[in-house]
Formats: C-alpha cells, structure tokens, sequence
C-alpha cells in the first residue's frame, strides 16, 4: 500500500505570492491533517479535513485555507506570503473511525513539502 | 504554548546504551503519542499509550503514562545508530476529530 504522498517536495516563492501544496493519503484513509514545522514554533496543527468537511483547525490566519476532494486528497493554499511562512509542511493521514468509536489513532505522515519564501 | 514539553532537548549516546526522553503536558488527555523524524523527513508513529494505561511495550520501546503528573517518559534500549533522530511526544486532547499537539522534541543522537 502506498504510503501519504506530498507535492512538490520542495518550493521556493516570494513574498506576496501564493501557493498550493497537495496531499495524497493512504487509500482508503478518510481524514487528512496538516502541520506546519519550523526551528522556532516546532510542530504546529493547521486543520483536519474528513469527508470533504473541515473537523478542526489551529489558530492560523485565513491567509492558510485547505479543502479535501471526494476522493479523500487535500490540498492546502497559503495566500499573501510572508517571510515567516517558510517552513515544512507536513499531511499526515488516518483511517478515522466511525461516529461512536474512539479517537485512538495514529497519524501516517508524508515526507512534507519544504517551503522557502524569499 | 505547545501543550508538550520534552526533556532534555538534545542527548547524545554509545550505541548500546539506553536512551530516555521525558515529556510534560498540561490538560487531560485521551492517548499520548510518540513519534520519531529522521532529518526533515516526515514523522514515523512509534507507540500510542491510553489515558488508563501505564506502561507499554513495542520491541526496544517502553513507554510509560503517568496521568497525575501529566507526564509520560520514552526509553529506548540498547540503541542503534539507526535510532538517530527527532523523538516528539504528541497528545490528544479529547478533542473530535485528529488534532494531536506536539511537543517541541528530543534529539537523540547515538554515536557507533
């Protein structure tokens, strides 16, 4: 089975411009999650998408937005770039349970996108 | 504030000894996870204890939970320089959905 796949791996823009990262999860995975790693804030939740809805989000700006297709990959946009946007975004994906069952899952992350804005 | 918080920050080891990371979190929780990263690469789940649980075991990994402190502790034993990596401790807050808070890491470096 094929693992969570990220594109592109690495990325260079420049301030002001904007950009959009993909994530393909594992078949049959339902819920996509993305964080944003960087030396000063470690790793930090953006939001979850499960069945094209998103669950939850962490506290970024608007500029960071993501939607989640039927067919379970998601996509993730940074608008407006700023310096401090430069980090590695990791999507990690999970088979997420039916409504009832517990939340003890574990996260299959992709090699991230590296995302460096000049 | 990063709900986790690991300690120490970085160690560094003889292959074959033991090697034993801390973290700290602060509100209640449902599991706690640890992961571990190689280089910049993606995080790689390594063992996932419950709330009611205490003590785990996977392979050289023993992790233990100690809900009243608000702690949990890592122990790889008898290392590997293949063990060299990031180690994060990520928690689930009993929020729905996927949304784990990780800690800020331990860098463990095991020297052949």
């Amino acid at each position: 089975k094929a693992g969570v796949t990220q594109t592109p791996r690495y990325l260079i823009k420049t301030r002001g411009q904007q950009v959009t990262l993909s994530c393909s999860p594992i078949s049959g995975h339902r819920s996509v999650s993305w964080y944003q790693q960087t030396p000063g804030q470690g790793l930090q939740f953006l939001f979850e998408y499960f069945s094209e809805t998103q669950r939850n989000k962490g506290n970024f700006p608007g500029r960071f937005s993501g939607r989640q297709f039927s067919n379970s990959r998601s996509e993730m946009n940074v608008s407006t770039l700023e310096l401090g946007d430069s980090a590695l975004y990791l999507c990690a994906s999970s088979l997420a349970p039916l409504p009832g069952q517990g939340f003890d899952e574990k996260l299959f992350f992709g090699s991230g996108t590296q995302l460096s804005v000049l | 504030s990063q709900q986790g918080e690991e300690d120490p920050q970085a160690l560094s080891i003889q292959e074959g000894e033991n090697a034993t990371m801390n973290c700290s979190y602060k509100t209640s929780i449902n599991n706690l996870q640890w992961y571990r990263q190689n280089s910049g690469r993606g995080l790689v789940h390594l063992i996932l204890i419950r709330s009611n649980e205490r003590e785990k075991h996977s392979g050289r990994l023993r992790v233990t939970l100690d809900t009243s402190k608000k702690s949990s502790s890592l122990l790889i034993t008898a290392s590997r320089a293949a063990d060299t990596a990031s180690y994060f401790c990520a928690t689930d807050i009993k929020a729905a959905g996927n949304k784990l808070t990780f800690g800020g890491g331990t860098r463990v470096l095991v020297k052949p």
